[in-house]
């Protein structure tokens, strides 16, 4: 199976911080990434995706980026929030695998009041 | 749009019994995925179904799992004989299209737990 990893399980911010959350990932031939937020309880939440083709992707308070050299992600998080607080997960899809995800273990985000 | 729909949400049995969960993807979504997370970890694919076909079951264990999608929309999964180690939570997610990259979308799970 495909082996995708996070440097740090869990990250704890002061609220109003920005938050980094890093993932490596091992197929070189991914195409896809998504990272997703999971709370208590919760199925995963989609927060924001990026295609190989490209280096970085905004959306709102989040922006990714993809160093596909070192085969590394990171989700950064503007101007953190209690809500934010979260497992956060990578996932990769490799090329031709008919959208099919591998997930890293998860990095649990802790937004401190 | 009405997400991903799942239940029951808990589940509580002995082991060797037997147990299903049902999932309704979001309306128009052809793919259809179970995921099985245990504590601490991600999710793990246990099966694909591409309309009521089944696209990849490589690591079902087909001994004690099976799923279907009769009709292409809703779905079930089952475990019979239940050992312990499969308590984890059970993830439904559904897509809009196979072969490209689309987001795969989530329900909240079935917990289950082994006694």
């Amino acid at each position: 199976g495909e082996s995708v990893g996070l440097h740090l399980p869990t990250l704890s911010v002061q609220e109003g911080d920005n938050s980094i959350i890093n993932c490596a990932y091992s197929n070189s031939a991914s195409d896809y990434f998504i990272w997703y937020k999971q709370e208590s309880g919760k199925g995963p939440q989609f927060i924001i995706d990026i295609r190989s083709n490209m280096d970085k992707r905004q959306g709102q308070r989040v922006t990714v980026l993809l160093n596909k050299t070192v085969k590394h992600l990171s989700l950064q998080i503007a101007a953190t929030q209690p809500g934010d607080s979260a497992v956060y997960f990578c996932a990769e899809k490799p090329a031709n695998t008919g959208n099919q995800f591998y997930f890293g273990t998860g990095t649990s985000l802790t937004v401190i009041p | 749009e009405a997400g991903v729909a799942q239940s029951p949400r808990y589940k509580i049995i002995e082991k060797r019994q037997s147990v299903a969960f049902w999932c309704n993807p979001i309306s128009g979504h052809a793919t259809l995925y179970w995921y099985q997370q245990i504590l601490g970890q991600g999710p793990k694919l246990l099966i694909q179904f591409q309309n009521n076909g089944v696209v990849d079951d490589s690591q079902l264990p087909k001994d004690r799992f099976s799923a279907e999608r009769l009709k292409g929309v809703d779905s079930t999964l089952k475990i019979q004989p239940a050992k312990l180690e499969d308590s984890a939570v059970y993830l439904c997610a559904s897509s809009s299209l196979q072969g490209s990259n689309q987001p795969q979308h989530f329900g909240d799970g079935t917990r289950l737990s082994i006694l």
